[in-house]
């Protein structure tokens, strides 16, 4: 059973440029968060999806940033018009249908540098 | 959730016992302690958690207070591959999603 999977894992972009980050649940599971680490930071969460629904984005900045889990395919973090300071890890994670509290098994993260 | 409190740093020989301390005072009675480590570059990997009981699985063991105030992780032969930042995250049965990654203890285990 694989695991998570996230790609690409590294990402370079410069400002003004968009940003695609994608990741792929364990199979069997329909719940996916992101997670950002800073450098020489803890990780914060982001956004909490089931398929075709955001339940809770409230760690999501206001602007440029997006995210979608559809039907079918990986969930989609995408940031627009990325700037240095969205230079991060990006780590989705995924759980299984059940109670919330379910252990989420992480990816191996996208490092997403802006220049 | 509940806040946690965990040492910077700590460090232990191989092979012996690494014992990493939480403090977590506020704790209410539906909120389970979870721990996380986080090896250099690779994302967050799952390692036990508990209610009130002590727990034990292949990777460690964890006790936790009567009072349920504080707990400790143990690792019972450290190796050098359990280098690693640890995370002690407390986090409500029923309500609560969000994993709430605090700085962690950096645990640096010596040859």
């Amino acid at each position: 059973n694989a695991g998570v999977m996230q790609n690409p894992r590294h990402l370079v972009r410069r400002r003004g440029q968009e940003a695609r980050l994608r990741c792929s649940p364990m199979k069997g599971h329909s719940h996916v968060y992101w997670y950002r680490q800073l450098p020489e930071e803890g990780l914060k969460f982001m956004v909490y999806l089931q398929k075709e629904n955001i339940i809770d984005e409230s760690g999501m900045p206001k602007e440029r940033f997006s995210a979608e889990f559809p039907k079918e395919g990986p969930s989609i973090l995408r940031i627009q018009q990325v700037v240095r300071g969205d230079s991060a890890a990006y780590f989705c994670a995924s759980s299984p249908e059940g109670l919330s509290y379910n252990e989420q098994f992480f990816g191996p993260g996208t490092r997403l540098t802006v220049l | 959730d509940a806040k946690t409190t965990q040492p910077p740093s700590m460090d232990c020989a191989e092979g012996r016992a690494a014992n990493l301390p939480c403090n977590h005072s506020t704790i209410s009675g539906n909120e389970y302690v979870y721990w996380y480590r986080q090896i250099h570059s690779q994302g967050p990997q799952y390692i036990i958690h508990g209610l009130k009981n002590n727990e034990t699985n292949e990777m460690a063991s964890l006790i936790i207070t009567e009072d349920r105030k504080s707990s400790t992780l143990i690792l019972p032969h450290a190796t050098l591959r359990d280098t690693a930042v640890y995370y002690c995250i407390v986090r409500a049965m029923d309500s609560s999603y969000k994993l709430i990654f605090g700085s962690g203890t950096r645990l640096l285990v010596r040859p």
